[in-house]
Parts: structure tokens; sequence; C-alpha cells
């Protein structure tokens, strides 16, 4: 079973669309996580919401908007998509207090 | 503020070599949590090991081993006859004490092992 899944694993679009990229995680955690991978690796959180509560907004741009319909999903909607929104997403989910958190198998985002 | 470095950018060694990953991290707050991360070539990122700020005991993982320093604030990874399979990006990150139910978080930017065969 697997424990977070993101979809879709690929996305492949033009500058100017709007695309969705989903999250759902099985372990019963109560928060979630977006990340976000540079083309050098780099590792940057962009959201966190716990228990449908957006807790974390770092300094992303509003064309970026998360939504949480329950605890075991979140999923990241993209307007007018820019060259530089290009990169790997990660959703990830923990459970309050054991800190750990378990990641996706990320999406990576190609925009033309 | 929090932060991770992570010194080596590239690692190579030939396989049955030992190695060792450095993190140094920064941060005020006394109570946090250390983890390592493993991104291999497939993308995915693996959980290693969480450490809290009050347990500064050694762990071993098979042929995984982990140094938490306090007074040095480094949190070294060391992989003992390495394999090709250990060939990944390794993440060390750092988070702290919970703000409203949700830790963040704070990435090294990765060292990237490569072992040949």
């Amino acid at each position: 079973d697997t424990a977070v899944s993101q979809t879709p694993k690929y996305l492949v679009t033009q500058m100017g669309n709007d695309k969705s990229i989903k999250c759902e995680q099985n372990l019963g955690h109560d928060t979630m996580y977006w990340y976000k991978q540079d083309s050098k690796k780099f590792l940057k959180i962009m959201f966190s919401y716990n228990n449908k509560e957006l807790i974390i907004n770092e300094t992303v741009p509003n064309r970026f908007s998360p939504k949480s319909p329950d605890k075991a999903h979140l999923n990241l909607h993209i307007n007018s998509l820019e060259l530089g929104d290009s990169a790997v997403y990660f959703c990830a989910s923990s459970q309050f207090h054991y800190n750990e958190q378990f990641f996706g198998p990320g999406t990576r985002l190609t925009v033309l | 503020a929090q932060k991770v470095t992570q010194a080596q950018t590239e690692i190579s060694v030939v396989e049955k070599e030992d190695v060792t990953l450095d993190c140094v991290y920064e941060t005020r707050d006394t109570t946090y949590y250390l983890f390592w991360y493993k991104q291999p070539p497939s993308g995915e990122l693996v959980f290693l090991i969480r450490r809290n700020s009050f347990d500064e005991q050694n762990e071993i993982s098979g042929r995984y081993s982990w140094n938490f320093q306090k007074s040095t604030s480094s949190f070294n990874f060391t992989i003992t006859a390495s394999q090709v399979v250990d060939s990944a990006v390794y993440f060390c990150a750092l988070s702290t004490t919970p703000q409203g139910g949700s830790e963040k978080l704070v990435f090294g930017k990765g060292t990237k092992l490569t072992v040949n065969p």
C-alpha cells in the first residue's frame, strides 16, 4: 500500500496554463506539506496544513493555492504557470509530535 | 533562523570504502530534531533517521551510523563498506518545536554520493 501518493507523476504544460497536483496519504497523519525541489536539488517548504488548516505559507506567490478537503488530502493548484515553476513538487505528511515526515514520490512539473 | 550546511557537494568513493557525510546546523531553539533523508536516482525521498536534541547517543543501523555532537552542532552520517546501491543524494534536515501542530523541515543542499564498483 502506498503511504503518500501524488498524481500525476509527470506534468508538462505551456506557460500561462493552470494545473493541479493531488496528494493523498493513508497513514492517518494530521499534517500535510508541499515542498519544492529546484533544478539544483534544493528542497524548500511551501505550505503545511494541520487538520485542514493552513499553518505555514512560506512566501509563495499567490498563484499557488493549496487546498485540503480533508486530513488525508492536500492538493496544489497553480495558476498562470511560469518557466520558473518547473521543479519537482513533493507532498509529505507527518503526525504531530512525531516529526518525521514521509514523502510522496514527487511530481515533476515542466513548464515550456 | 534555522540553517543546515552540508559542505560536501559531491563525494566519490570506491565500493567497500567507508564514507562520512558532514552536516552542521544552526538553531537558537533548545528543542529540535535532526534528520537524514536519502534520495536515490529514482527520485523519491527516503527517511533514514530522526534524532532529538536531548539524545546525543550515537546510533548504528547496519552499515549506517550517525554521530550527533551538540558541542559542534554537527550530525554526521557514516556509511561503512559502501555499496553501489548507496549512490544517492543525502539530505540532512532540521526541524524545531511545532508551531500550531506543524513542523517545518529545513534542508541542507544535499551531498551527492557516488559509489563506484
